[in-house]
């Protein structure tokens, strides 16, 4: 079936650097959705990636989809220690799986 | 609008019992999903209901079940119960789709002795 894997599965960090996590899907993805979980805390929406090739930006947070709708990515800039948590990617694949596809997660913890 | 709602938050069972989660959907939403959330295994979809009727299903084996209300209120039940069963229950709610936004409740944490 689908898979979604998502790489590191775990990123420490000094306060002030970057952080990526990658995900790549072993199917075409129609679109692509990340959600953070904080310690302790429940899985929270981020964005949605729909479009071949698509950039967004929130504040430090950059989301790209690939071109080939097969692999996305998320790069904070200058971390801070509210970004400790978990990072998921969750993929729709096409065929007759209707529910989304989670990756493994990147756990990023962020030294002060 | 109220969020996800999960009951109970927190519940230890022993090994061969039986357990039902409760979750109550975000007004409006007609799509309960569940997931078990575990260290090693990261969130894994159990399944999916859509007015009263299973729509997806995960990898999961029959011991593991679930319904759903008129009222989009979910339950999701687990038999005979065994260690690993032992995790975090995650409830999401989404508007029509299981692919749209999932609003994830606060989720029940399982443990089974």
């Amino acid at each position: 079936g689908q898979q979604v894997m998502q790489i590191p599965q775990y990123q420490h960090v000094q306060e002030g650097e970057d952080f990526t996590t990658y995900c790549n899907s072993s199917t075409t993805l129609s679109n692509i959705q990340w959600y953070k979980q904080r310690p302790g805390g429940h899985p929270v929406f981020l964005i949605q990636l729909v479009k071949s090739g698509e950039v967004k930006k929130q504040k430090r947070l950059t989301f790209q989809f690939g071109e080939a709708k097969k692999n996305s990515s998320l790069h904070i800039t200058a971390t801070q220690t509210t970004d400790v948590g978990t990072y998921f990617c969750a993929g729709l694949g096409g065929g007759s799986q209707g529910n989304l596809i989670f990756g493994k997660g990147t756990k990023l913890s962020v030294k002060p | 609008k109220a969020g996800v709602t999960q009951t109970p938050r927190y519940l230890i069972k022993t090994r061969g019992q039986q357990v039902t989660l409760s979750c109550s959907p975000i007004s409006g939403h007609r799509s309960v999903s569940w997931y078990q959330q575990t260290p090693g295994q990261g969130l894994q979809f159990l399944f999916e209901y859509f007015s009263e009727t299973q729509r997806n299903k995960g990898n999961f084996p029959g011991r593991f079940s679930g319904r759903q209300f008129s009222n989009s209120r979910s339950e999701m039940n687990v038999s005979t119960l065994e260690l690993g069963d032992s995790a975090l229950y995650l409830c999401a709610s989404s508007l029509v789709l299981a692919a749209d936004t999932q609003y994830f409740g606060p989720g029940t944490r399982l443990t089974v002795l």
